[in-house]
């Protein structure tokens, strides 16, 4: 069985400085990791990814992950953030066609 | 590609009414999700296709949700008869079998179910 934990429902950040957003996996066999970004009223855009390969992954809006094995971690950072960062994000983690989704951390970028 | 479309946006009904949701994927993907989104539940996986055919729809709640896909540009989801716990936005999303984002889901604008 796999789990996901996202541990912060809510993260406020004011705009221009970094960020975190954190997510735990558990599972007993190797699996992909996700992140997805929600806008309000659209649905889930994925972000980044990691399969396998060099274990820190980055999308083209400045944001990054690592997948840590040891701890079972595949965190969310970007180094400066922008009003526009705004959403709610997903972890998930998967290998064949399920995929489980955290409970989501909404950003908010404070001006 | 226009996406993920996903009818109607928003739909309101009353308790016992039958409510049917639509999908149209992407095309050329083979693999098509349903979710359901909820505050208390977060996204659960209601039936995934593969090829027009169910493989799992062990997320389907009740026997009062159904789901088809009678070809491989379309698929509905169908609730009868509803009830108000049924209310959530509910999500379309399709992969397709090979590529460089076989494993990447893309998803639908959703649907925002009320049901009264």
């Amino acid at each position: 069985a796999q789990s996901v934990t996202q541990l912060d429902s809510q993260v406020p950040v004011f705009e221009e400085a970094p960020v975190e957003l954190r997510c735990n996996y558990s599972s007993s066999v190797s699996v992909y990791l996700f992140w997805y970004v929600q806008y309000p009223n659209q649905g889930l855009q994925l972000l980044l990814k990691y399969l396998s390969g060099s274990t820190l992954v980055e999308s083209i809006n400045g944001f990054e992950a690592e997948f840590n094995k040891s701890q079972t971690s595949f965190h969310l950072r970007k180094p400066s953030v922008h009003i526009s960062d705004t959403a709610e994000y997903f972890c998930a983690v998967g290998r064949t066609y399920k995929y489980i989704f955290g409970t989501g951390t909404r950003l908010k970028v404070l001006a | 590609d226009a996406g993920v479309i996903q009818s109607p946006r928003h739909e309101v009904t009353e308790m016992g009414q039958e409510v049917t949701l639509r999908c149209k994927p992407i095309s050329g993907h083979n693999s098509l999700f349903w979710y359901r989104q909820t505050m208390m539940r977060g996204l659960e996986l209601l039936i995934y296709f593969n090829n027009n055919v169910p493989i799992d729809d062990s997320g389907m709640p009740e026997d009062r949700f159904s789901a088809k896909m009678p070809n491989a540009s379309f698929s509905t989801l169908k609730i009868q008869p509803s009830e108000p716990r049924d209310s959530a936005v509910y999500f379309c999303a399709s992969r397709s079998s090979g590529g460089l984002t076989y494993n990447e889901q893309f998803f639908g604008p959703g649907t925002r179910l009320t049901v009264l």
